[in-house]
């Protein structure tokens, strides 16, 4: 199975700044990557496709970019409503598999 | 709107038996792969298992592989997930997630989720 870590597993930061989270595959998966939020007490939304595509409705402050082994989820200018735990999930081969999460809390 | 409504969940004993169910409406069921991916409350998520829109793929996780049975109803617009001889493992929310695709092969990513529904093995 392909192993997905993230880091750092949580970050503080306040409205405005600039965050940036890594992900990276044990082997390499092209760009089949994916970013979820999840927001406490509610279900993961797609954020992500393919590594850097923005879903439709995506505040476009929200950006992914890498291919292979290693990639990257930035928030330009963090929003209150951004505060959550972004995953990533490799799908290029099953069985499908998550990073552990990067909590983005308040500074 | 899309919606995606599970249920079935409980407490139950190890080595016991459940089938959660799906209920899906907003859009076409029987063109999309669909998921099961569980949760442990406050943890990471665990892809579980994912059938294609007609059923002619399928595909569990290792740590489910033989017990766990996925199956869909397209003319009730329904997955399911048969759980037997869980264990205590199990413990989870599980939510069902549609695929943005019809067939369960790379590349598979989840657009839509329920709200989960929770499993809780103890004895």
């Amino acid at each position: 199975d392909i192993q997905m870590t993230q880091s750092p597993s949580s970050v503080s930061a306040s409205v405005g700044d600039r965050v940036t989270i890594t992900c990276r595959a044990s082997q390499g998966i092209s760009n089949w990557l994916a970013w979820y939020q999840q927001k406490p007490g509610k279900a993961p939304t797609l954020l992500i496709v393919a590594a850097s595509s923005l879903q439709s409705g995506v505040p476009s402050r929200f950006s992914g970019s890498g291919s292979g082994t290693d990639f990257t989820l930035t928030i330009s200018s963090l929003q209150p409503e951004d505060f959550a735990t972004y995953f990533c999930q490799q799908a290029n081969s099953l069985p499908f598999t998550f990073g552990p999460g990067t909590k983005v809390d308040f500074k | 709107e899309v919606q995606l409504v599970e249920s079935g969940g409980g407490l139950l004993q190890p080595g016991r038996s459940l089938r959660l169910s799906c209920v899906v409406s907003g859009f076409k069921f029987d063109k999309f792969a669909m998921h099961w991916v569980r949760q442990v409350p406050g943890k990471g998520l665990e892809w579980v298992s994912g059938i294609s829109f007609n059923s002619g793929a399928i595909a569990y996780g290792d740590s489910v592989k033989g017990r766990f049975t996925i199956s869909r109803d397209n003319a009730k617009d329904t997955l399911y997930l048969q759980m037997n001889s869980v264990r205590t493992e199990d413990t989870a929310l599980y939510y069902c997630a549609k695929d943005t695709r019809g067939w369960v092969s790379s590349p598979n990513w989840f657009d839509s989720w329920g709200q989960g529904t929770l499993v809780t093995v103890s004895s």
